[in-house]
């Protein structure tokens, strides 16, 4: 099983749609999660932490479920500048903390 | 002021040669990072480091050497640069702990 798995994508949707992302991890100890965002030919920059409860900032909600070892992203309302590639991400334990990315899922709003 | 800066952007060289690339951070974190991102945008990690630990990847090539003269920077050196190792190279740096990483703008190399 890989490290940090995603939809491989890539998700079409028209502005306003509804778009959910979908991430699982194989180490069951991980520490903490993260969404980036990849715009072409940029550095990845952070979207969002994700926390266990569950933290939305705008219109990204984001889910964590440890029993299940899966991290969700929630996009309401999609604007033409969301088109991007979503980076899952992990913490994994270590005297590092290595952060460990998905292969990232393409996300194209169209009008 | 770029919080973490690589040079240089773009890299052409040829096969068989040597290369480094230069990479700063001015955020005062205590980790740095390489990751290499191929054609198939997957980010892979190569190293990880601070002021007193190296981690390596068991996949990266012993041609691959990082450096750090100090805390703020972490180079990468490149020997006999093969036509698989054009990728884009990306530093990063975080505080460690659960912080999310800051990536530089990214090293385009192409080996030709």
């Amino acid at each position: 099983r890989k490290e940090v798995e995603q939809d491989p994508g890539p998700f079409n949707v028209p502005e306003g749609a509804t778009v959910a992302f979908n991430c699982t991890y194989s180490n069951s100890a991980s520490q903490s999660f993260f969404w980036y965002r990849q715009d072409c030919r940029k550095e990845p920059k952070l979207l969002m932490s994700v926390y266990s409860s569950g933290n939305e900032d705008g219109r990204f909600t984001a889910q964590l479920n440890r029993a299940s070892q899966y991290i969700s992203l929630l996009i309401r309302d999609s604007k033409l500048s969301d088109s991007a590639t979503y980076l899952c991400v992990v913490n994994f334990v270590g005297s590092q903390g290595n952060l460990i990315f998905g292969k990232g899922t393409k996300l194209s709003v169209k009008p | 002021d770029t919080a973490v800066s690589q040079t240089p952007k773009y890299l052409v060289t040829q096969m068989g040669n040597d290369k480094s690339i230069k990479c700063e951070q001015n955020l005062g974190h205590d980790t740095m990072y390489w990751y290499k991102q191929d054609s198939k945008k997957f980010l892979k990690i190569m190293f990880s480091y601070n002021n007193k630990e190296l981690i390596i990847n068991e996949t990266v090539p012993n041609r691959f050497s990082p450096k750090s003269p100090d805390k703020a920077h972490l180079n990468l050196h490149i020997n006999s640069l093969e036509l698989g190792d054009s990728a884009v190279y990306f530093c990063a740096s975080r505080q460690g702990g659960n912080t999310e990483a800051f990536f530089g703008q990214g090293t385009r190399l192409t080996v030709v």
